[in-house]
């Protein structure tokens, strides 16, 4: 299984609304990343987990909240978001460690915020 | 701070044509060199990447690329596109010791038939 798969795979959500993204791995990754896409843009790396913790968050808005619940699974809570955080969110994994792997990548949540 | 630079932001070209997309880094030390393609509404996958070795590494659907480290380079190529090559295509780069990937701004390419 060589796959990273994302639910849902669209979310419209308003801006006092709270809802997760999931995210889900069986490669037996040891590292887990949120990216943020924009039309036409490279992904934009949010958070990175690495056996479990949190090892870095690029300065993301607190209305953004990872959580990291078991080696297989990586969430996304979202909470009163502004309508500029819409996008596509992906969700990656890799070996883990330091080096020489490389990233898979899921289909992504096409987030709208109304 | 370390970045990746890939020089065309559209490339249109004829089925058959040869393709060559450039990608420059400014990192010194050992990196991981990457690309990835995104087809139009789908999700990003790896077409080739370099780690060590031989520099010219050979990816899925007939991509290669060129590691020059002299020149801080990783280009693509493909001999001959076809119309199923349409796609956004990013260059990544990582240091040897360190997740973090650096990404190209992308180079939209498009293929007439």
């Amino acid at each position: 299984d060589t796959e990273v798969t994302q639910t849902p795979k669209h979310l419209v959500m308003g801006m006092t609304n709270k809802k997760s993204l999931k995210c889900e791995q069986h490669m037996g990754h040891r590292a887990m990343y949120w990216y943020k896409q924009k039309a036409k843009k490279p992904p934009e790396l949010m958070f990175v987990y690495s056996y479990e913790k949190l090892s870095i968050n690029e300065s993301v808005p607190s209305r953004f909240s990872p959580e990291c619940p078991n080696s297989s699974l990586l969430n996304l809570h979202l909470h009163a978001l502004q309508p500029e955080d819409s996008a596509l969110y992906l969700c990656a994994s890799s070996q883990g460690g330091t080096g020489g792997t490389e990233a898979f990548f899921g289909q992504g949540t096409r987030l709208t915020v109304v | 701070a370390q970045s990746v630079s890939q020089h065309n932001h559209h490339v249109i070209l004829s089925e058959a044509a040869s393709l060559e997309l450039g990608c420059n880094y400014s990192y010194g030390g050992t990196v991981n060199l990457f690309w990835y393609v995104q087809y139009p509404g789908q999700h990003l996958q790896l077409l080739l990447k370099y780690f060590s070795g031989d520099p010219l590494v050979k990816g899925i659907k007939g991509f290669e690329a060129e590691f020059i480290k002299s020149k801080f380079s990783f280009n693509l190529r493909k001999p001959s596109v076809q119309w199923s090559d349409t796609a956004e295509y990013f260059c990544a780069v990582r240091e040897d010791s360190n997740y973090q990937l650096i990404w190209g701004a992308g180079t939209k390419l498009i293929i007439k038939p």
